[in-house]
């Protein structure tokens, strides 16, 4: 299979834990996205790379949130001192580089912060 | 915010037509409209995108109003497999995110 993976595909944690979540894009696409959904709202957009470079940060990407892809290969997401807040789905996208490129999705990471 | 409006659910007949609605009157003119949807328990799958013309793939057809403030998504036979969160999405040149409304959530009636 080589569409976007995540793990894991489920995180319970006890508040104010750190968790780390993986994503794995398609291996040819240079661009990688990180979503944040909750239950009944779309998709909210986190932040993305371009290869290795962070290009754009939400304003919902606290001080608590960091995300790297080193080696513009897979992506990883921390959140750290967890609240209940944070509980949501995670959602990464890989695309190639170009305006309005589709978007591919993994099947998410589901967090529940007790 | 998002920049278009669509009806909150929809229900059809499986096997029947399909066509959901959205509304995005402050479409400016280099704005593409893009349909992705969600099954559910996955992410978000691309489903279509337009920028004037009427646009049709194996998955869809998407028919764009004369004057852009509309668009319609045209499942022409739906399934059951086709139950899902529909979004449409406008994309403007260097828009690298997606911007996600509520969408549509649709029913279909077995």
């Amino acid at each position: 299979d080589t569409g976007v993976s995540q793990n894991p595909r489920h995180k319970i944690t006890k508040r104010g834990q750190n968790v780390t979540f993986r994503c794995d894009p398609i291996s040819e696409h240079n661009r990688l996205y990180w979503y944040r959904q909750t239950l009944g709202q779309g998709p909210e957009f986190l932040t993305y790379f371009q290869n290795e470079a962070q290009l754009e940060k939400s304003r919902l990407l606290s001080d608590r949130f960091s995300a790297e892809r080193p080696k513009g290969s897979f992506s990883t997401l921390e959140i750290q001192r967890t609240e209940q807040g944070d509980s949501a789905m995670y959602l990464c996208a890989s695309s190639y580089e170009g305006q309005r490129a589709q978007q591919y999705f993994g099947p998410g990471t589901r967090l529940t912060v007790t | 915010d998002a920049k278009t409006t669509q009806p909150n659910s929809m229900e059809s007949n499986e096997e029947e037509p399909v066509h959901l609605p959205c509304n995005h009157s402050t479409i400016s003119g280099t704005d593409y409209i893009h349909w992705y949807r969600q099954l559910p328990s996955q992410g978000p799958e691309y489903v279509i995108h337009g920028l004037t013309s009427n646009v049709n793939n194996r998955m869809a057809s998407l028919a764009i109003a004369e004057d852009r403030k509309s668009s319609t998504l045209i499942l022409h036979r739906a399934t059951l497999r086709d139950a899902a969160v529909y979004y449409c999405i406008l994309r403007d040149v260097g828009d690298d995110k997606i911007i996600f409304g509520k969408g549509t959530r649709l029913h279909i009636l077995p």
